[in-house]
Order: structure tokens, then C-alpha cells, then sequence
């Protein structure tokens, strides 16, 4: 079974401190992705990974980062956590290029106090 | 632009009842169309797809649904709902760019 793995299922972090998710998936997929969720707002695309060392800005980048040095794992950085960033992340990979579906992680609750 | 609508943000029906969800969509090319369930506190799963061929195809869970072209439509439906259904439900156009364009969802609440 494809499977997405997320590190953690909560975290509380206090502002200004550097944050990483974590993501990983044993399907030799090429293409990763991170989500942010937020009631009202649906999905919205923080960053894209099409293969290792690459990355596209999704529709929210700001104030995030990304690092994809192996193709399974894929780390979303958050560099200075604010209270804005207090959210559910997704995490997710599809297999290559055209219109295959997406698996999805756990998700990750983020709280910043 | 592409998009993708979910009209209904909020749907509550009786368990039992028959239920159907409503997704519209706009991309010029041919769609690539998906429906993902999300139970409370978790990630999405995959109901079902629409790549190309019979345009009613069925998913997990009990779940079908309907591809017509002329509407821009990818309605789900399930005839008879149960209390385990209650979730969030988004629709999912593919893009040629390897990313998928997502409705903003629709909250199900199953009465008993």
C-alpha cells in the first residue's frame, strides 16, 4: 500500500522559532507537495517538488521554505513561526508527470503560541 | 482561469437518505477529475476518478460518480448515507502542470 508519513500529528511551537515538517513516502514517487489547511480556505499549495533538489512556489509561500535532498522525504521550514502560520498540514505525492492521484499524509496540527 | 466550485459548503441529511455532492469545474483541456474524502483530524483519502472512458464510475465506500462534459460537472452520490460519511468532501480537477486544482470542499453532517 502507497504510504505517506508525516512526523509528527501535533505540534506547539512559540513564535520566532524555526520549524521543520517532515514528510516521506516509500512509493518512488517524483512529485511532492505540501499543503496548508485552514477552515473556509480548502487546500492551498505552499510548495511543489518535482524531483530532488527541485521546487516550485505554490499559491502561499511566503514566510516557508523547502529542502528535497532525497526523493522520499520531503521537509517544509517554517523559519520564523508566527501565529498566522497556526494551521493543518498536508503533505503529498503523486507519481510523475500527467494526472495521476495524490496520497495524502496524516497531516500535521501546528499551533504557534 | 481553472477552477473548481463545490456550491454547497455545508450539506446535513438523514442517514439512510440518498445523498449527492456537487462539483463544477473550469479547464480548458480534457479533465482529469477526482473526489478525496477527509474524516475529522485526518489527511484526505481517494473516493474515486475519472480519467477517460464511462463517464459514471464507482469508488470506495459505496461511493459513484457522474462526468457530464456539457455541464462541467463531476457530481458524487451515494444512495442510501451512513453515520460514518460525515466528513469533509473536496473535488479535484488535474492540471497539465502536475498539480491538481481543489474545490474549496463541503462539510457533511449525517443525522441519525
Amino acid at each position: 500500500d502507497v504510504k505517506v508519513t508525516q512526523s509528527s500529528r501535533y505540534l506547539v511551537k512559540r513564535t520566532g522559532e524555526k520549524v521543520f515538517l517532515e514528510c516521506v513516502q516509500d512509493m518512488d514517487h517524483e512529485n511532492m507537495f505540501w499543503y496548508r489547511q485552514d477552515p473556509g480556505l480548502g487546500l492551498r499549495l505552499i510548495y511543489f517538488s518535482y524531483d530532488v533538489k527541485m521546487k516550485e512556489k505554490g499559491d502561499i509561500p511566503e514566510g516557508y521554505s523547502v529542502s528535497r535532498e532525497k526523493k522520499e522525504r520531503f521537509s517544509l521550514i517554517l523559519e520564523s513561526a508566527s501565529t498566522n502560520q497556526t494551521s493543518m498540514y498536508l503533505c503529498a505525492s503523486s507519481l510523475s508527470t500527467g494526472y495521476t492521484e495524490a496520497f495524502f499524509g496524516q497531516g500535521t496540527r501546528l499551533t504557534v503560541v | 482561469a481553472q477552477s473548481v466550485t463545490q456550491p454547497d459548503i455545508h450539506i446535513t441529511v438523514s442517514e439512510g437518505a440518498s445523498l449527492e455532492l456537487r462539483c463544477n469545474y473550469s479547464y480548458g483541456a480534457t479533465p482529469y477529475l477526482f473526489w478525496y474524502v477527509q474524516s475529522p483530524g485526518q489527511g484526505l483519502q481517494l473516493l474515486l476518478k475519472y480519467f477517460s472512458g464511462d463517464t459514471l464510475v464507482q469508488g470506495i465506500k459505496g461511493f459513484e460518480a457522474e462526468f457530464k462534459r456539457s455541464q462541467s460537472s463531476f457530481n458524487l452520490r451515494k444512495p442510501s448515507v451512513h453515520w460514518s460519511d460525515a466528513a469533509e468532501y473536496f473535488c479535484a480537477v488535474g492540471a497539465n502542470n502536475r498539480k491538481l486544482i481543489w474545490g474549496l470542499g463541503t462539510s457533511l453532517a449525517v443525522n441519525p
